[in-house]
C-alpha cells in the first residue's frame, strides 16, 4: 500500500524566505511522486513531477524538489518566497505499474507568506 | 484550449436525496477521474473512467457511482445522502492512456452541502 505524509499542516515565511515543505512517502515499489498546489476555490494544478528519471526536478513557478530515496523523501523547495505562493501544496504518490490516473494524497500544507 | 469544465459548481441538498454532478474533460482527454476533498480526509479517489469503463476504483461506499459517455464527459452520483458526503468533488482529466503518470487538469469542483 501506498501513503503520503505532510510534515506541518501549515507553514509560515516571510516574502523573499526560503520555502521548504515536506513530504515523506512509503511505498512497496518504486513510486512516482507529485507536487499539485491549490489556490482558494480553485482546483488542483500540477507543480512538478517525479517519474524516475532526474531525482531534482524543476517545476513551475520557480519551485523544486528532490526524490531522496534512502530518506523516503520529496520535499518541496523555492529560494525566495513570493506573496502570490500563499496557498495549499499537496504531494502525492502513485504505482507507475497500475493502468489509470489514481493518487494517493497528503493531508496538504497551507503555505502562508508575509511581507 | 478549455480546461475542465464541473457543473454545478455549488448545491445545497438535504439527507436522503441523491444528487448528480457532471464533468467535461479537456477536449481529446479520455481519462477523468473524481476526488472527494474534505477538511478532515484530504483528498480521496472515488474512481477513475477511461473510454466509459471504470478503471479504478477507490474505497467508496456503493452509493457513490460514476459513468462515463462516448464523448468522454463523465457524471457521479450519490444516493441516499448523509451529512458526512458534504464535500467539494474534483473531477480530473488526463492525457495519458498508459502508465499512472499523475498528469491530472482538475475543474474547479462541485461544493455539495447536506444539511
Amino acid at each position: 500500500a501506498q501513503s503520503v505524509t505532510q510534515l506541518g499542516s501549515h507553514v509560515s515565511v516571510s516574502e523573499g524566505a526560503l520555502v521548504l515543505l515536506r513530504c515523506n512517502y512509503s511505498s512497496s515499489v518504486p513510486p512516482y511522486l507529485f507536487w499539485y498546489v491549490q489556490y482558494p476555490n480553485q482546483g488542483l494544478q500540477l507543480l512538478l513531477k517525479y517519474t524516475s528519471a532526474a531525482t531534482l526536478v524543476k517545476g513551475i513557478n520557480g519551485f523544486e524538489a528532490e526524490f531522496k530515496k534512502s530518506e523516503t523523501s520529496f520535499h518541496l523547495t523555492k529560494p525566495s518566497a513570493h506573496m502570490s505562493d500563499a496557498a495549499e501544496y499537496f504531494c502525492a504518490v502513485s504505482d507507475p505499474n497500475q493502468a489509470g490516473t489514481a493518487l494517493i494524497f497528503g493531508k496538504g500544507t497551507t503555505l502562508s507568506v508575509s511581507s | 484550449k478549455a480546461g475542465v469544465t464541473q457543473t454545478p459548481r455549488y448545491l445545497i441538498k438535504t439527507r436522503g436525496q441523491q444528487v448528480t454532478l457532471s464533468c467535461s474533460p479537456i477536449s481529446g482527454h479520455r481519462s477523468v477521474s473524481w476526488y472527494q476533498q474534505t477538511p478532515g480526509q484530504g483528498l480521496q479517489f472515488l474512481f477513475e473512467y477511461f473510454s466509459e469503463t471504470q478503471r479504478n476504483k477507490g474505497n467508496f461506499p456503493g452509493r457513490f457511482s460514476g459513468r462515463q459517455f462516448s464523448n468522454s464527459r463523465s457524471e457521479m452520483n450519490v444516493s441516499t445522502l448523509e451529512l458526512g458526503d458534504s464535500a467539494l468533488y474534483l473531477c480530473a482529466s488526463s492525457p495519458r492512456v498508459d502508465g499512472n503518470t499523475g498528469e491530472l487538469f482538475f475543474g474547479e469542483g462541485s461544493r455539495l452541502t447536506v444539511l
